[in-house]
């Protein structure tokens, strides 16, 4: 089956940055994409980016530009984001999920909570 | 930041139909983009619950339906359960490549 394995929960100072993992199994992990969703407390899911597992490329939300960086480790089917210069307003949960045939979301990871504080 | 707009709740009786709205533009719904349906339980992942506007992945009941037309689209759950109680979130795709969100949608079994 699916799965869908995220990195545990992280506390960051305002300006650092962080590294979120996500490995997945049950699949073939090079026939799809990887999106990265957000979701501050009490509200709702924000697209950060989608990475191509095949052959790396990225696409990003444009207010996330120049701050995020996603990445793909193919020898352990595990897919990487990235975010500096964190603020506290980054405070979320980050989730992984994979990309369907139809550009829906049909696999998702638990979530990774991110806390920003000084 | 969210594009696709859904009221903020809805609620019914348990055995009662319920609607719930996804409102986009010419950017994302109406170019043709498919609409996806998820349900997020408290504490948990969003869960798909509909893709392709309309059809489910194994395992969803068919009391879950999903429809399509012009900018907007439309989840339906006809006999409403108290496990039904959960936030729902619509998502598409727009001109710019990039996938979009609604607002979400609490729903709450009276």
């Amino acid at each position: 089956q699916v799965q869908l394995v995220q990195s545990v929960a992280e506390m960051k100072k305002p300006g650092a940055s962080v590294k979120v993992s996500c490995k997945a199994s049950g699949y073939t992990f090079i026939g799809y994409g990887i999106s990265w969703m957000r979701q501050a407390p009490g509200q709702g899911l924000e697209w950060v980016g989608w990475i191509s597992a095949y052959n790396g490329n990225t696409n990003y939300a444009q207010r996330f530009q120049g701050r995020v960086t996603l990445t793909t480790e193919i020898s352990t089917s595990t897919a990487y984001m990235e975010l500096r210069s964190l603020r506290s307003d980054d405070t979320a949960v980050y989730y992984c999920a994979r990309d369907g045939p139809n550009f829906e979301f049909d696999y998702w990871g638990h979530g990774t909570l991110v806390t920003v504080s000084s | 930041q969210s594009v696709l707009t859904q009221p903020p709740s809805v609620s019914g009786a348990p055995g009662q139909t319920i609607t719930i709205s996804c409102t986009g533009s010419n950017s994302n719904i109406g170019t043709g983009s498919d609409v996806h349906w998820y349900q997020q339980l408290p504490g948990t992942a969003p869960k798909l619950l509909i893709y392709a506007s309309r059809y489910h992945p194994s395992g969803v009941p068919d009391r879950f339906s999903g429809s399509k037309s012009g900018t907007s689209a439309s989840l339906a759950i006809t006999g409403l359960r108290a496990e039904d109680e959960a936030d729902y979130y619509c998502q598409s795709y727009d001109n710019s490549g990039h996938y979009v969100f609604g607002t979400g949608t609490k729903v709450t079994v009276l």
